[in-house]
């Protein structure tokens, strides 16, 4: 399989635990993007990263949030202290950046569920 | 800022009936506008893009949607829908100042047989 891979697929946790979620992205790309998706909304952007640099993050990454991708080939999203409302389908997506292209191929996402 | 709108939360269509999801756009510039599906429990899988060119634009799976730069309005088509069409469906439109995916709140579709 050369997709988006994302593990793991589900993650239960007690509130107040850090989780960390990791995003294989089809090898060629250079870009690598972090969703959040609630119930019935559409995906929020998080960051992404060009290579190995962080290129933006959105004001819904807060402090407990850190976004990786060291060697610039797969990423890991960790969220300290979780909360009830980090409840949600955790995004991965990339890219390889063309102008004249643009789409985004998606993992099958990491859902979250802090009880 | 760039922007899109999915005016409906839910489309319900017959099987082999015509199919019509709704986008409306707001861009500065020229628009790069795409189309996503989703399945339950699953990722988003790319439908078809429009970024320069004719207006009618060809998809996956038999679909296409029509650019329509008077309108705003980016609409998803398919002239005899199945069943299993039946999934969530995202308009999106390129950040021209950061080149990411911003996504409308999505539509239902549902095709009853």
């Amino acid at each position: 399989d050369t997709g988006v891979s994302q593990n793991p697929r589900h993650k239960i946790t007690k509130r107040g635990q850090n989780v960390t979620f990791r995003c294989d992205p089809i090898s060629e790309h250079n870009r690598l993007y972090w969703y959040r998706q609630t119930l019935g909304q559409g995906p929020e952007f998080l960051t992404y990263f060009q290579n190995e640099a962080q290129l933006e993050k959105s004001r819904l990454l807060s402090d407990r949030f850190s976004a990786e991708r060291p060697k610039g080939s797969f990423s890991t999203l960790e969220i300290q202290r979780t909360e009830q409302g980090d409840s949600a389908m955790y995004l991965c997506a990339s890219s390889a950046w063309d102008r004249d292209t643009g789409e985004l191929f998606f993992g099958e996402g990491s859902r979250l569920t802090v009880l | 800022a760039q922007s899109v709108a999915q005016p409906e939360d839910q489309v319900n269509v017959a099987e082999g009936n015509p199919l019509t999801v709704k986008c409306t756009y707001s861009v500065s510039g020229n628009p790069y506008l795409f189309w996503y599906v989703q399945y339950p429990n699953r990722g988003l899988q790319f439908l078809l893009k429009y970024i320069t060119g004719d207006n009618l634009v060809k998809g996956s799976y038999g679909f296409e949607a029509e650019f329509n730069k008077s309108q705003t309005s980016f609409h998803l088509k398919k002239p005899s829908a199945l069943v299993s069409d039946s999934a969530l469906y995202f308009c999106a439109v390129r950040d021209i100042d950061t080149d990411k995916l911003i996504f409308g709140t999505g539509t239902r579709l549902q095709v009853f047989p």
